[in-house]
């Protein structure tokens, strides 16, 4: 089984909708991320949060939310969503030191 | 701040030609080096990483030296195969920071 999940894989859905992007872990990291990848952008960080008490924005993360509901679970929310919010998102989990991060299959979210 | 360029791509070679990817970055004090795969659909894996300066880092046949003097870390391979056909990301790490820093990514297709 894979160490990241993400749900769903795809979802379409409307401007103005309110979307939950669901990450699961299993490696027993403390520390996960949000990133959105766009083309020729490489991969942007949204939001991060190095244990359940501890969340921080990243740098693009107006029009974001997210929720640590335990050490293997972190969701993201796009409060209402907007077509420039079309991308593929990914989860990610790192260890203690902070450097290797392992990531989840991406979720391709598009927006009309 | 940190940041990582990385040449653009489509890079389109012939299977068992020589592969280079160029990377540089910048950074403050002496961050870690990585280069991570996208196979299509797939979400990022970990290809190979080197933490300080003049290591060498190798996985798969793909190799990438830290060069602080030129600030660089260029992905090689001797031959690809059509299986190599992803898209590369070089990243960077620096000890208590938030995040990995991307690079835009750099497309590789490799033609029978």
């Amino acid at each position: 089984d894979a160490d990241v999940t993400q749900t769903p894989r795809n979802r379409i859905t409307k401007t103005g909708k309110r979307i939950m992007l669901e990450c699961s872990q299993t490696k027993g990291h403390d520390r996960m991320y949000w990133y959105r990848q766009d083309p020729g952008l490489g991969l942007r960080l949204i939001y991060y949060s190095f244990d359940v008490k501890d969340i921080n924005k990243g740098e693009i993360s107006d029009g974001y939310s997210v929720s640590r509901q335990a050490q293997a679970k972190f969701s993201l929310s796009l409060e209402s969503a907007i077509p420039n919010q079309t991308a593929l998102y990914f989860c990610a989990t790192s260890d203690p030191g902070g450097d290797t991060q392992y990531f989840g299959p991406g979720t391709r979210l598009t927006v009309l | 701040g940190d940041s990582v360029t990385q040449m653009e791509g489509p890079v389109t070679l012939s299977e068992e030609a020589f592969l280079t990817i160029n990377c540089t970055y910048t950074a403050t004090g002496y961050p870690s080096l990585f280069w991570y795969v996208q196979y299509p659909g797939e979400g990022l894996q970990l290809l190979l990483k080197a933490t300080k300066a003049d290591d060498k880092g190798s996985n798969k046949g793909f190799e990438a030296t830290y060069r602080k003097e030129t600030t660089s870390f260029h992905l090689e391979k001797g031959s690809v195969q059509v299986s190599d056909s992803a898209v590369y990301f070089c990243a960077l790490g620096n000890t208590g920071r938030r995040a990995l820093t991307f690079g835009s990514g750099t497309r590789l297709q490799v033609q029978p």
